[in-house]
């Protein structure tokens, strides 16, 4: 079967850094995508990775190991909006995305 | 409008009943989607459209259907509601063609069925 896991919840402190881990096992593999939701709100897309390496985007980062199905988002600096639900998501051989169950991210002052 | 717009926000339905729940996008989008989002567990793929015309089934079609009769509207039936399909429901879009077609999300509908 396929299967996506992250980390359910995650604490950190404002002005810091975080790592949200993402393993995922699927049948094929067609690029992983970081999505953030607030509470009671949509998804909005943070990140794409298809190659194995580092992307960089302001804050976030995102690094993909195809080979150890292993990804991860990095925030830095963090604020007090970030706390949010980060979505892992891969897509598979048939271009449909599966979704992990999503990281809680709490950002304490 | 501005993106993807679903309708209603809310409601609470009794078992049994049909409710139909909106969705339109203003971009031109090719691909659209209708996700199950429950607590704990990730978005679910009810159904997808990759052009108007076409559909086809995702992870949990089961009590759902779809059409598209064009490229900015698809809507999600639910022919007899039970309660578990109490959910907060997500209608995506997304380009075909590009370098990873993310998808766009609209606001979502919370859906209870008592």
């Amino acid at each position: 079967g396929q299967n996506i896991d992250q980390p359910t919840e995650m604490t950190a402190t404002e002005g810091a850094i975080v790592q949200i881990n993402c393993t995922y096992q699927t049948s094929g593999f067609n690029g992983l995508f970081w999505y953030q939701q607030h509470a009671g709100e949509a998804p909005t897309f943070l990140s794409y990775n298809v190659l194995d390496g580092l992307e960089e985007k302001g804050r976030f980062s995102s690094f993909l190991s195809r080979s150890k199905g292993y990804s991860y988002l990095l925030l830095k600096e963090l604020q007090m909006k970030d706390s949010a639900s980060y979505l892992c998501a891969v897509k598979d051989s048939n271009y449909q995305l599966i979704w992990g169950a999503g990281t809680k991210l709490i950002i304490k002052p | 409008i501005a993106g993807i717009t679903q309708a209603p926000t809310s409601q609470i339905l009794a078992a049994g009943r049909r409710m139909t729940l909106r969705c339109t996008q203003d971009m031109r989008h090719n691909a659209m989607y209708w996700y199950r989002q429950d607590l704990g567990l990730g978005l679910r793929l009810i159904h997808y459209s990759n052009t108007a015309g076409t559909t086809g089934k995702g992870e949990v079609p089961d009590g759902y259907s779809v059409s598209r009769a064009n490229t900015d509207d698809f809507p999600l039936t639910l022919a007899s509601a039970v309660p578990s399909q109490t959910s907060v429901y997500f209608c995506a879009s997304s380009t075909t063609s590009g370098a990873y077609n993310e998808q766009f999300f609209g606001p979502g509908t919370r859906l209870t069925v008592l």
